[in-house]
């Protein structure tokens, strides 16, 4: 069964400052994707970025950037110029490619923004 | 095109009692995935249905969660007895039969159970 680790479980930045945030996950397919939701104190799930396994090319999405390394099974979040409206908990989720699709969400990571 | 809807947003519950909560999909969507988040948690994923079919109930437990989603209406999760340890957040998901990989989530319901 996949399994998905974040080991941060809380994190604290100051607004304007670059934050990173982990991820690693275990599976034996080839084929999947790779997310990270945020879930503000609305508690509502957003998508924040997205990467399919077989693309190499890192995801980004305006502050939001991904670095993938598929070999060591890590999907790092990186937030540029971070702002106080990023404060939320964010999930790290895998998807296979086939099947179910059912998302493997992660513990969550609890970011601060500081202003 | 409105989001995915659940009702009701808030539900209490006294043990012993059914729950019923609501997913309305996205239009176009005939995929819905539920999940269960509990306090402190990530969600985790209970089920998974198509219209008039259940394709994977692998995370609901044994007893007392069943799940449906008529030809017609909403998909509906029902607990029935209730207990104190369901009390969570149930967040539903729907996605386009083209691209089962974007799914888009509800509000959620949050269940308390007394």
């Amino acid at each position: 069964a996949q399994t998905v680790t974040q080991s941060q479980p809380e994190m604290s930045v100051q607004e304007a400052e670059t934050v990173t945030l982990s991820c690693t996950y275990d599976t034996s397919e080839s084929n999947y994707y790779l997310f990270w939701y945020k879930q503000p104190p609305s508690r509502q799930m957003i998508l924040v970025i997205r990467q399919e396994a077989y693309k190499q090319q890192n995801a980004t999405e305006n502050r939001f950037s991904v670095n993938f390394q598929k070999a060591a099974k890590s999907f790092s979040l990186k937030i540029s110029d971070s702002q106080l409206g990023d404060t939320a908990m964010y999930f790290c989720a895998f998807m296979e490619s086939q099947g179910a699709q059912k998302l493997v969400f992660g513990q969550g990571t609890r970011l601060t923004i500081n202003p | 095109n409105a989001g995915v809807m659940q009702n009701p947003r808030h539900l209490v519950r006294r043990r012993g009692q059914e729950a019923r909560l609501r997913c309305s999909p996205m239009k176009g969507h005939s995929h819905v995935y539920w999940y269960r988040q509990l306090p402190e948690e990530g969600l985790k994923f209970m089920v998974y249905l198509q219209k008039e079919n259940i394709i994977d109930e692998s995370g609901m437990p044994k007893e007392r969660f069943s799940a449906e989603f008529p030809k017609e209406g909403p998909s509906i999760l029902r607990i029935q007895q209730v207990v104190r340890g369901d009390s969570a957040a149930y967040f539903c998901a729907s996605s386009p039969p083209t691209r089962r990989e974007t799914q888009y989530f509800g509000p959620g319901t949050r269940l308390l159970v007394l």
